[in-house]
Parts: structure tokens; C-alpha cells; sequence
């Protein structure tokens, strides 16, 4: 099983879509968890960090289930410029914390 | 304009040919990175620098050698590259290392064609 998997995609969906975009990691004692975006031959950039009890910023939408080790990210009324690849990403405690990336998924918002 | 700046942006070199990668970091981090990234696949970790100490190497082969002089430099010295190393390479910077690493800031990448 992959430490960080996610629907590599694409999805393609029209402008002022919903989109949900859904992660599950294999180490249960992660604690960090975050959604970094990339856009096409650029470097990623974090997006939003993951809390246990779900953050929201703007229209982007994070939720984190342990129980399921599952991470969601929901994009509400989508723009053409949300266009890109979400990476998601949980930290490896007892490796000294370091970052494991998913595959990433990508999403094309269409006019 | 990114707090990390990598250097040369393109590579493109021999499988007998050396060269050499190099990352600057201005947000006065104490941890640095090197990722590699192919096509289609997870953005994978090479290299970590905790304080100017290496504290990871993640079984890469020892034609990829870093080195880092001080905290705000880092390297990545090539030598007898295999066509398979063409990739994206990554640099990144945090401002701590260890279990609680916070945000990443990535460099633009060098993108590398081995020949």
C-alpha cells in the first residue's frame, strides 16, 4: 500500500463546479497533513495546512478523518485559475518527520 | 519572486559529463531539501540538511552527492548520471527541521536531461 495515495485524475469539471478531492495515508501516526498546490511546470506551493476538526479558507474546504486516515480537500463554485495539481502531503513522525507526497491530482476547470 | 532560487533552471548533460545543482534559500531556514520529481510519479525525497547536518539520505545512489556549506546554500553534485535521472529536481527550505517540519518552500527546480 502506498504511504500517501490519491486519485490521480484528471477532473475535468465547468467553472462554478464543486469539486471534492480525496486522500488516504498508511501511517497512523502521522500528525501533519497539508494540500499543496502545483501548477503546470512549476514548483508546488502549500495551499492549506489540514486540522483535526476541518479548516476552511475562502473556497476551499479541508477535512482530516484518523479514524479512516483520510484527508479530503472541496473546492466550492471553481475558477479557471484553480486549474493545477493537488498534491497531498503527511509528515512521517518517526522518520524524523519528513513529508511524503501524493501523486497528486489533477483538476482542469473548463469555461 | 520565490525566497528559493535554483540554479541552472535547465541541464542538460552527458552520462560521463559532471555538473553540479545549485539551491539559495533567503528566508533564513535551518532546514534544506532536495526532491526529485519524474513524470507521473510522487515528488520523492533525496536529501535533508537540519542545521547544516545532512539528517536524511534516503537510499539515493552515490552518483548524486550534496552538500551544504552553510544554511542558506545547498548542492547537489552529478556524476555519471544514467538516462533515468532525468527529472525535475527540487530544492526546498523550512524554517525547522525534525517531526513538526512545517511549510515547505520550493525553488522553481532544475530540470535535468541525461543523454
Amino acid at each position: 500500500r502506498k504511504e500517501v495515495e490519491q486519485d490521480p485524475g484528471p477532473f475535468n469539471v465547468p467553472e462554478g463546479a464543486t469539486v471534492a478531492f480525496n486522500c488516504t495515508y498508511s501511517n497512523s501516526a502521522s500528525q501533519s497533513f497539508f494540500w499543496y498546490r502545483q501548477d503546470c511546470r512549476k514548483e508546488p506551493k502549500l495551499l492549506m495546512s489540514v486540522y483535526s476538526s476541518g479548516n476552511e479558507d475562502g473556497r476551499f474546504t479541508a477535512q482530516l478523518n484518523r479514524a479512516s486516515q483520510y484527508i479530503s480537500l472541496l473546492i466550492r463554485d471553481s475558477k479557471l485559475s484553480d486549474s493545477a495539481t493537488y498534491l497531498c502531503v503527511v509528515n512521517r513522525p518517526n522518520q524524523g518527520g519528513k513529508l511524503i507526497f501524493g501523486q497528486g491530482t489533477e483538476l482542469s476547470v473548463k469555461p | 519572486e520565490t525566497g528559493v532560487t535554483q540554479t541552472p533552471r535547465h541541464l542538460v548533460m552527458g552520462m560521463t559529463n559532471k555538473k553540479s545543482l545549485k539551491c539559495e534559500q533567503h528566508l533564513g531556514h535551518n532546514a534544506m531539501y532536495w526532491y526529485k520529481q519524474s513524470a507521473k510519479k510522487p515528488l520523492e525525497l533525496m536529501f535533508v540538511y537540519s542545521l547544516e547536518e545532512r539528517v536524511e539520505n534516503n537510499s539515493v545512489p552515490s552518483r548524486f552527492s550534496p552538500e551544504c556549506p552553510n544554511s542558506s546554500h545547498l548542492f547537489l553534485h552529478l556524476h555519471t548520471l544514467q538516462p533515468e535521472d532525468s527529472a525535475l529536481y527540487l530544492c526546498a527550505s523550512s524554517s525547522r527541521g525534525g517531526p513538526d517540519t512545517g511549510e515547505l518552500f520550493f525553488g522553481e527546480g532544475s530540470r535535468l536531461t541525461v543523454l
